[in-house]
């Protein structure tokens, strides 16, 4: 069965510091990634995608994240991160072919990031 | 326009009761999802309906839950004699269904059932 891994439990910076989430997930096949984020009090939010293409991908709030097909692994990156980043981070993952968000998504346990003003 | 609502926010229920858990999608998303998210856990997969029918329940845990969509619109996750590790909060989302693209799934805020 598929499984997607998040490295981090917990993760504390000061702001301005950069930001790396490791995420890992198991699949041979054809996947599309995402990262979703949720703000205390908040819905579930998309923050970005990949499914074909550039492995480098751009996403809202100045977010991006890398696809290494070899080391199964998207990890999400912040170059400087603000106070308004604090925030549970999900990796997910959705098998198929391309626009293949037909079916269900498969969550990492998340990673809670806490930025320090 | 607005989001993917839930009802209620809040459920305490004892253990053995019988439960039902709404979810409101998106006007014209035709796909819908039930995912569970437990303490310290990720959302994980329950039920997906494409329409009326269910695509796929293959998250089910067990014959307790069930969940219908009788219209293609609103949806009614239903528990049947709850047990305490049923405790969760219960997520719904919505997509569009548009071949050869991404639908994007948009989360509800979640119903949070405790049972005792």
């Amino acid at each position: 069965a598929q499984s997607v891994s998040q490295h981090n439990h917990h993760v504390i910076l000061s702001e301005a510091a950069s930001l790396e989430l490791g995420c890992n997930y198991s699949y041979g096949g054809t996947v599309n990634l995402f990262w979703y984020v949720q703000y205390p009090g908040q819905h579930l939010q998309l923050l970005l995608k990949y499914f074909s293409g550039d492995p480098l991908v751009k996403g809202i709030k100045g977010f991006e994240a890398e696809f290494i097909k070899s080391k199964f692994s998207f990890n999400l990156r912040k170059p400087s991160v603000q106070w308004s980043d604090t925030a549970e981070y999900f990796c997910a993952v959705n098998v198929g072919s391309y626009g293949g968000s037909q079916g269900n998504l498969i969550f990492g346990k998340g990673t809670k990031l806490s930025v320090k003003p | 326009g607005a989001g993917v609502s839930q009802t209620p926010s809040n459920k305490v229920t004892e253990k053995g009761k019988y439960v039902e858990l709404r979810c409101d999608p998106i006007s014209g998303h035709t796909a819908l999802y039930w995912y569970r998210q437990s303490l310290g856990q990720g959302p994980e997969f329950l039920i997906y309906f494409q329409g009326t029918g269910a695509a796929d329940d293959s998250g089910l845990p067990n014959d307790r839950f069930f969940a219908v969509r009788p219209e293609g619109s609103v949806s009614t996750l239903k528990i049947q004699r709850t047990e305490r590790g049923d405790s969760a909060v219960y997520l719904c989302a919505s997509s569009l269904h548009r071949t050869e693209t991404y639908n994007e799934q948009f989360f509800g805020p979640g119903t949070r059932l405790t049972v005792l």
